[in-house]
């Protein structure tokens, strides 16, 4: 199994410009999440979905928006990238969203925006 | 969320048993202790929870004061694999997990 597969792995955007970050899963997992990472820093909650169709807001989700059209797939995207959005970016799922649900992460997406 | 504390850092030997503390003095009777850690440039990785009772498993023990209000993950014996940055935290409900700063850990050959 693959298990949470993020592309791309970096990317360069000058400010202004959009993308969209792919998270898939192939563990029929119903929950997934994105993360930032800033340097020297915790991860914190950008969005994250308790399931096909539905999306919910994050600690920090202003800039970002999110779609879950498909159970395996997680999109992130960027509509105006500015350059207080460079991070590195992990997407997650997991099977149960209850107290004992453990996340798979995947290996992380670098983007910097000049 | 409640709020966990740990150190920013922590050094081990090589071959030695590495204690991680966190203390969550604000812990309800619903949160679950969880442990993930995170080697350089890649996504965390869980490592172990708990609720009430000590834990074991393949990569560490999880040992839980008898009052909640502090935990410690053990590492039997320290590798240099081992070096990471571990986050301890409280997951209760169907909250999403939230991560501090978490604990750098240095194994020294």
């Amino acid at each position: 199994n693959a298990g949470v597969t993020q592309t791309p792995k970096f990317r360069v955007l000058k400010t202004g410009q959009s993308m969209t970050l792919l998270c898939a899963q192939d563990m029929n997992h119903e929950y997934m999440y994105w993360y930032r990472q800033d340097p020297g820093m915790g991860l914190r909650l950008i969005h994250y979905s308790v399931g096909e169709g539905t999306t919910a807001k994050g600690e920090v989700p202003d800039g970002y928006n999110v779609s879950r059209l498909k159970k395996q797939n997680f999109l992130l995207g960027l509509e105006s990238a500015a350059p207080s959005q460079t991070s590195v970016y992990f997407c997650a799922s997991s099977y149960w969203a209850g107290a004992v649900g453990e996340l798979f992460f995947g290996e992380g997406s670098r983007l910097t925006v000049l | 969320d409640a709020k966990t504390t740990q150190p920013n850092s922590m050094e081990s030997n090589e071959e030695e048993p590495v204690h991680l503390p966190c203390n969550h003095s604000t812990i309800s009777g619903t949160d679950y202790i969880h442990w993930y850690r995170q080697l350089p440039s890649q996504g965390p990785e869980y490592v172990i929870h708990g609720l009430t009772s000590n834990v074991n498993n393949r990569m560490a023990s999880l040992a839980i004061a008898e009052d909640r209000k502090s935990s410690t993950l053990i590492l039997h014996r320290a590798t240099l694999r081992d070096a990471a940055v571990y986050y301890c935290i409280l997951r209760g409900g169907n909250t999403p997990l939230v991560f501090g700063k978490g604990t750098r850990l240095s194994v020294i050959a």
